[in-house]
């Protein structure tokens, strides 16, 4: 009975690097929130994605972030040209039925920006 | 726009009660009480949630009050693995943008 899985857990990268990040939900769960939390704050929203869709990116910054969901495979965070700033711990949630539901986490992959 | 207020940290006992508060004065009557509990920088593990009635489970109990202005979240019988920081969250449960706060760092000691 696998929770939701992210990898990597640790992800260094270099300024103006791509970072990639993969969650895969839950047994029978199709929909996928990423949510970001930077030192010593609150994790915040960013996107909320359902089977090959966008639901809801309000949380994304607009520039260099983007997410997907295919129909295969799990669900992609990728931040492009990162900056120091970036550096943060991304956590994914996953949940069954929707945005209704109770959301399942999985432990995070920390970005580390050099 | 904090929905809820939490003590910033308490202790508990080993093998004792602990009892976590959260006020929510402004919660309107289609909103759910969450608790989720955060352990050294994991993933948010998902607690309990509520709308009116009291609830338990496995991991806790959860009382609201009548006027629905405040709860109490109990772990019966504290260990030192339960060691972490609890959030309180209001949400409408059509809103799937959690809202965590600094919630309350929770330390058990032997």
């Amino acid at each position: 009975n696998a929770g939701v899985m992210q990898n990597p857990r640790h992800l260094v990268r270099r300024r103006g690097q791509e970072a990639r990040l993969r969650c895969s939900p839950m047994k029978g769960h199709s929909h996928v929130y990423w949510y970001r939390q930077l030192p010593e704050e609150g994790l915040k929203f960013m996107v909320y994605l359902q089977k090959e869709n966008i639901i809801d990116e309000s949380g994304m910054p607009k520039e260099r972030f983007s997410a997907e969901f295919p129909k295969e495979g799990p669900s992609i965070l990728r931040i492009q040209q990162v900056v120091r700033g970036d550096s943060a711990a991304y956590f994914c949630a996953s949940s069954e039925g929707g945005r209704r539901d109770t959301q399942y986490f999985g432990p995070g992959t920390r970005l580390t920006v050099l | 726009d904090a929905k809820t207020t939490q003590p910033t940290s308490m202790d508990c006992a080993e093998g004792r009660a602990a009892n976590l508060p959260c006020n929510h004065s402004t919660i309107s009557g289609n909103e759910y009480v969450y608790w989720y509990r955060q352990i050294h920088s994991q993933g948010p593990q998902y607690i309990i949630h509520g709308l009116k009635n009291n609830e338990t489970n496995e991991m806790a109990s959860l009382i609201i009050t009548e006027d629905r202005k405040s709860s109490t979240l109990i772990l019966p019988h504290a260990t030192l693995r339960d060691t972490a920081v609890y959030y309180c969250i209001v949400r409408v449960r059509d809103d799937y943008k959690l809202s965590f706060g600094a919630g309350t760092t929770v330390t058990v000691r032997a």
